[in-house]
């Protein structure tokens, strides 16, 4: 069965320091989101990509996030540098279009310290 | 206020028992609902997905969908330890493509 697959699945770093979180898309989905998890709470839209453009970044925190998704497939999201609030986790989703529902991945769950 | 408020839970109901989970929700343009099952430190998993007011069927669970009073339920029948999760409504309107997710209701069914 095909999945959204991250990596890595934990990440632990020190308050300062860049972090890198990587996605690969279902194969043949052109719609791919960032969403970041407090513990507690529900899933919140970071940035979502239509191919390789930027739809909505308005929840990025452009200072310290960033966010491509170069050739239209697989998708990188940044922070540099990392806070301690940073803490979460960061999830990845994709749907092939309108009117479909939209597959998660297994999430990265970022500790900084 | 939040655009769409879930009860945080934790819910705990015995082995077999009907489970009903809620989510209100203030924007009326939303028009597509979900409901996400996530267990620990895991992504969340697709449970349910309907468009519209109504009821939808899948196995043990049903949605319901009741866009006049802006609400929206999960029944789960004959519940199973397996069930023990956090469950994530989810919802959307037509032109967006955004998900704005509730809080999560965390559910233990108790052997």
């Amino acid at each position: 069965e095909a999945e959204v697959a991250q990596s890595p699945r934990y990440k632990i770093t020190e308050k300062s320091q860049a972090v890198a979180f990587w996605c690969d898309p279902i194969s043949g989905h052109a719609t791919l989101y960032w969403y970041r998890q407090i513990l507690g709470q529900g899933p919140e839209l970071l940035v979502q990509f239509q191919d390789e453009s930027v739809v909505d970044d308005s929840q990025l925190p452009k200072d310290r996030f960033s966010a491509e998704r170069l050739k239209g497939v697989d998708s990188t999201l940044k922070i540099q540098p990392a806070e301690l609030g940073d803490s979460a986790m960061y999830l990845c989703a994709s749907r092939t279009g309108s009117n479909t529902e939209a597959f998660f991945g297994q999430g990265t769950r970022l500790t900084v310290v | 206020q939040k655009e769409v408020e879930q009860d945080p839970g934790p819910l705990s109901v015995p082995e077999g028992a009907i489970v009903s989970l809620n989510c209100t929700y203030s924007n009326s343009a939303f028009q597509y609902f979900m409901w996400y099952r996530q267990y620990s430190r895991k992504g969340p998993e697709l449970l349910m997905y309907t468009y519209s007011s109504g009821n939808k069927e899948d196995g043990r669970f049903t949605a319901q969908v009741d866009k006049s009073s802006k609400y929206i339920s999960l029944f789960i029948r004959d519940s199973q330890p397996s069930d023990s999760a956090t469950y994530l409504c989810a919802m959307r309107d037509f032109g967006n493509e955004k998900l704005t997710f509730g809080t999560g209701t965390r559910l233990t069914i108790i052997p």
